[in-house]
């Protein structure tokens, strides 16, 4: 299996301008969650799907941000307009639970997109 | 805030070496893990230790997790170059949704 995949890897915009993070979790996986990591604030989580559906969408930061999941094996996410704080690394991750007691619940993250607001 | 909290946050040591890194928290979880990050890519789960006072062993890695569920330690015996990268706890109330600590980056020296 190729693993989570997230393009791009790099992205430096404009202040102002829309970016779209897209994310192609491992086949089967029926969890999904996107990850910012900056130095300051470290690894949070921002939104997670089961299902395709939202889940728990309380880590995202304003109204600019804005996750989707059309199926189960793309995601998106979008900033609108961007900002300079928006800077940082956004990872992706999936998971596999079923119908398991979910004690051991893996994340498989993927590489990260690296996003450069100027 | 942090909810977890991880020490020390920078360790520069020996190959050779013993170290032990802690992630604390006022609050008891159901389950914590433990992953590692090397630089431009994501972080690879080690670990998840659930039962209060559970003890895991990955060859020269020993994590436990604490009595009370709010804490839990990373215990490296002889430490490699291999083990240099940032080491993360999480911890998880639901299983589903889970909160990092601001993480440890180690260096060991050849």
């Amino acid at each position: 299996d190729a693993g989570v995949i997230q393009s791009p890897r790099h992205e430096v915009t404009e202040m102002g301008q829309e970016v779209t993070l897209r994310c192609k979790p491992i086949s089967g996986h029926d969890y999904l969650f996107w990850y910012r990591q900056t130095m300051m604030r470290g690894l949070e989580l921002l939104i997670y799907f089961n299902n395709n559906v939202p889940i728990d969408d309380s880590g995202m930061p304003e109204d600019r941000f804005s996750a989707k999941m059309p199926n189960a094996s793309f995601s998106t996410l979008k900033i609108q307009p961007s900002e300079p704080r928006d800077s940082a690394v956004y990872f992706c991750a999936s998971s596999w639970v079923g119908g398991r007691i979910s004690t051991y619940n893996e994340q498989f993250f993927g590489p990260g997109t690296r996003l450069t607001v100027l | 805030t942090q909810l977890l909290e991880q020490s020390p946050q920078f360790l520069s040591i020996q190959e050779g070496e013993n170290l032990t890194v802690y992630c604390n928290s006022s609050s008891v979880f159901s389950s914590l893990q433990w992953y590692r990050q090397e630089p431009g890519e994501g972080p690879v789960l080690l670990v998840t230790v659930v039962t209060g006072g559970e003890v895991k062993k990955l060859k020269r890695l020993t994590f436990q997790f604490g009595d009370a569920r709010k804490d839990s330690s990373l215990h490296i015996t002889a430490a490699q170059p291999g083990d240099t990268g940032l080491y993360l706890c999480a911890g998880t109330y639901n299983f589903n949704k889970f909160y990092f600590g601001s993480g440890t980056k180690l260096n060991v020296k050849p």
